[in-house]
């Protein structure tokens, strides 16, 4: 069974560009949601998709955005890229058994790079 | 809103010995699920252990044991006999039972491994 599936693993980007991720969650999972990993925060929550609507959202600035499709691959969107989106980006699948979701599986992540 | 504090952010182990990672959470909810997570340098979040509140048996996994103290909102690990490969960061996380909230996440305590 694939595991979940990012890309790219990594992008640089300049200041002001935008940029799209994206990810394919583990076949069957239907909720997706989106990590940002930096040293000094730590993980922060950006937004979690269940069934092509966002069903949770983080404490992050409009700039940042996503969506989910019929097949529950997930994109998230940074626009006007600043430095201090310098990050991990994870993207994590879960099983949802109706209740809500259980444990989460995880990408090996998109390193992006702003300058 | 629930809260994971891992107060160890570094620590050490010689191959072949036992150690025992802390986590405590802070939640006025009864049903919740534990997590620990593991992040190797490869950066991908690989799932160690899994332990439902209401459950009184600790979980295990291999070499791999928890100790879940529900009163004192605590939930360590412990790695026995050691391995190279268990170098990595550790995140313990924590999610509602109910409802379809994200997982909150730990600052992560970095282990080492010496051969």
């Amino acid at each position: 069974k694939a595991g979940v599936t990012q890309t790219p693993r990594y992008l640089i980007k300049t200041r002001g560009q935008q940029v799209t991720l994206s990810c394919s969650p583990i076949s069957g999972h239907r909720s997706v949601s989106w990590y940002q990993q930096t040293p000094g925060q730590g993980l922060q929550f950006l937004f979690e998709y269940f069934s092509e609507t966002q069903r949770n959202k983080g404490n992050f600035p409009g700039r940042f955005s996503g969506r989910q499709f019929s097949n529950s691959r997930s994109e998230m969107n940074v626009s006007t890229l600043e430095l201090g989106d310098s990050a991990l980006y994870l993207c994590a699948s879960s099983k949802d058994t109706g209740l809500g979701s259980t444990e989460a599986f995880f990408g090996q992540g998109t390193r992006l790079t702003v300058v | 809103a629930q809260t994971v504090t891992q107060s160890q952010p570094e620590m050490s182990v010689q191959e072949a010995e036992t150690v025992t990672l802390s986590c405590t959470y802070d939640t006025s909810e009864s049903d919740y699920y534990l997590f620990w997570y593991k992040q190797p340098p490869s950066r991908q979040m690989i799932l160690v252990i899994r332990q439902e509140a209401y459950k009184q048996q600790n979980a295990t996994e291999n070499r791999f044991s928890v100790n879940f103290q529900k009163a004192a909102k605590s939930f360590s690990l412990k790695i026995s006999d050691s391995q190279l490969g268990d170098a990595a960061m550790y995140f313990c996380a924590y999610r509602s039972y109910s409802g379809n909230t994200p997982l909150v996440f730990g600052k992560g305590t970095r282990l080492s491994v010496i051969a």
